[in-house]
């Protein structure tokens, strides 16, 4: 079985519509990211948690919120979403800080008409 | 953090050709840098983290460098194969933050 997951993996919506995202971790790490990829840019962050009590914004978070439910679920959620939130999402894990790798869910695909 | 550059974008080789790429970063506030492996349709998957400056590391046929004061990685493949067509990701962390770059897609002709 996977170690990270994604649910859903593909999603189509549409303007205005709230969504959420969901990523759960094996792993026993404490710290948790969100990403998106868009075509010709690299990932970038959305929000991070070093633990369940903890959630910080990143590089773009307008437009989004998460919930750190459990050490092992990460949620995303867009309130309102819009066409320029189409992309590809990927969740992410690691032990510790930023020295240690990174270890990525398999990515959901989210299209907003 | 300001942008994480790669180079080259994109990079056809034959088989058994070694090649190379850059990642460069800005040098200040330099934390870690992350070379990733990402295959079309799967997540990417971790190959090296360096945190010293002049740190080499090495896996199999893969291996990097890391220049903390100029601001760059190379990221070197000897004797391409075919699976290792893929798209080469490099990232800079510090301990709040993690800039990735575009990356470099290398596509390995047999």
């Amino acid at each position: 079985d996977a170690d990270v997951t994604q649910t859903p993996r593909n999603r189509i919506t549409k303007t205005g519509k709230r969504i959420m995202l969901e990523c759960s971790q094996t792993k026993g790490h404490d710290r948790m990211y969100w990403y998106r990829q868009d075509p010709g840019l690299g990932l970038r962050l959305i929000y991070y948690s070093f633990d369940v009590k903890d959630i910080n914004k990143g590089e773009i978070s307008d437009g989004y919120s998460v919930s750190r439910q459990a050490q092992a679920k990460f949620s995303l959620s867009l309130e309102s979403a819009i066409p320029n939130q189409t992309a590809l999402y990927f969740c992410a894990t690691s032990d510790l800080g930023l020295r240690y790798e990174q270890f990525f869910g398999p990515g959901t695909r989210l299209t907003v008409l | 953090i300001l942008n994480v550059e790669q180079s080259p974008q994109s990079l056809h080789v034959q088989e058994g050709d070694s090649t190379n790429f850059t990642c460069s970063f800005p040098s200040s506030n330099f934390y870690a840098l992350h070379w990733y492996r990402w295959e079309t349709a799967k997540s990417p998957e971790a190959l090296f983290v360096m945190t010293l400056n002049g740190d080499e590391k090495k896996k199999g046929r893969i291996s990097a460098t890391l220049n903390t004061k100029e601001g760059y990685s190379y990221l070197y493949i000897k004797g391409s194969q075919p699976e290792d067509s893929a798209t080469y990701l490099c990232a800079q962390g510090n301990n709040n933050d993690m800039r990735f770059g575009a990356g470099t897609r290398l596509t390995v002709k047999p």
